[in-house]
């Protein structure tokens, strides 16, 4: 099937600095989405994009759907030591939905 | 928001038994359920799509005759691992979705470890 390609692996930063992290696909999806996840825990939504060029923001969160509709960004402002976790980039067309591998951040406090 | 109750959260049983994970929509009608499964450090996997009243669609690779999936309600989706093997222990994951939040609402997971 369909995968995505999400880069970094991981990540270990200090508290207070920024995040980027990135997903790229051989195919087109019509949406992509952001999601954390603990451990133990099922994946939660952090920011949906519906449309190329869409960009969105929620909270130190923002994220963007590119223009040719096979990428996607989300970058962290000033992280907290909450934010460690697992984060997932999917790709969803109509009844598909693919997962990136992840990034894994790490936050020193 | 919507919400997707997945039970047991952990289950732990011995080779050759059968499992079975449920998952509840409990304030939406979950057309479509997604089952995944995830290995430590990896990816969601998908398994399957099952569409409410329909027979699922299984990946490639996915044995339909030992992951059965039954969708016989709105609310209500079910996967069992059948003559489970350790080789099947993993966090296995569901997501319900409706019009509304197509694919958006993810269970909690349950960890299974076969012994």
């Amino acid at each position: 099937g369909q995968q995505l390609n999400q880069s970094p692996q991981s990540m270990f930063i200090q508290e207070g600095e920024d995040v980027s992290m990135n997903c790229t696909s051989s195919s087109i999806f019509n949406t992509w989405l952001w999601y954390k996840q603990e451990p133990g825990e099922g994946p939660v939504l952090l920011i949906a994009l519906y449309k190329a060029g869409e960009l969105t923001s929620n909270g130190r969160l923002t994220a963007q759907f590119g223009i040719t509709r096979k990428d996607s960004f989300l970058n962290i402002s000033a992280s907290i030591p909450s934010d460690v976790g697992i984060y997932f980039c999917a790709g969803q067309d109509n009844n598909d939905m693919r997962f990136g591998a992840g990034t894994r951040l790490t936050v020193k406090p | 928001g919507a919400v997707v109750s997945q039970h047991p959260s952990w289950v732990i049983c011995k080779s050759g038994t059968s499992v079975k994970i449920e998952c509840r929509s409990l304030d939406f009608q979950a057309t479509t359920m997604f089952w995944y499964r995830q290995f430590p450090k990896q990816s969601l996997m998908l398994m399957a799509t099952s569409n409410e009243g329909s027979k699922a669609t299984y990946e490639q690779g996915v044995e339909k005759d030992k992951f059965l999936i039954n969708h016989a309600s709105l609310t209500l989706s079910t996967l069992t691992v059948t003559s489970a093997h350790p080789e099947d222990s993993s966090f296995y994951i569901c997501s319900g979705g409706s019009e509304l939040n197509y694919g958006y609402t993810f269970g909690s997971g349950t960890r299974l470890t076969v012994v």
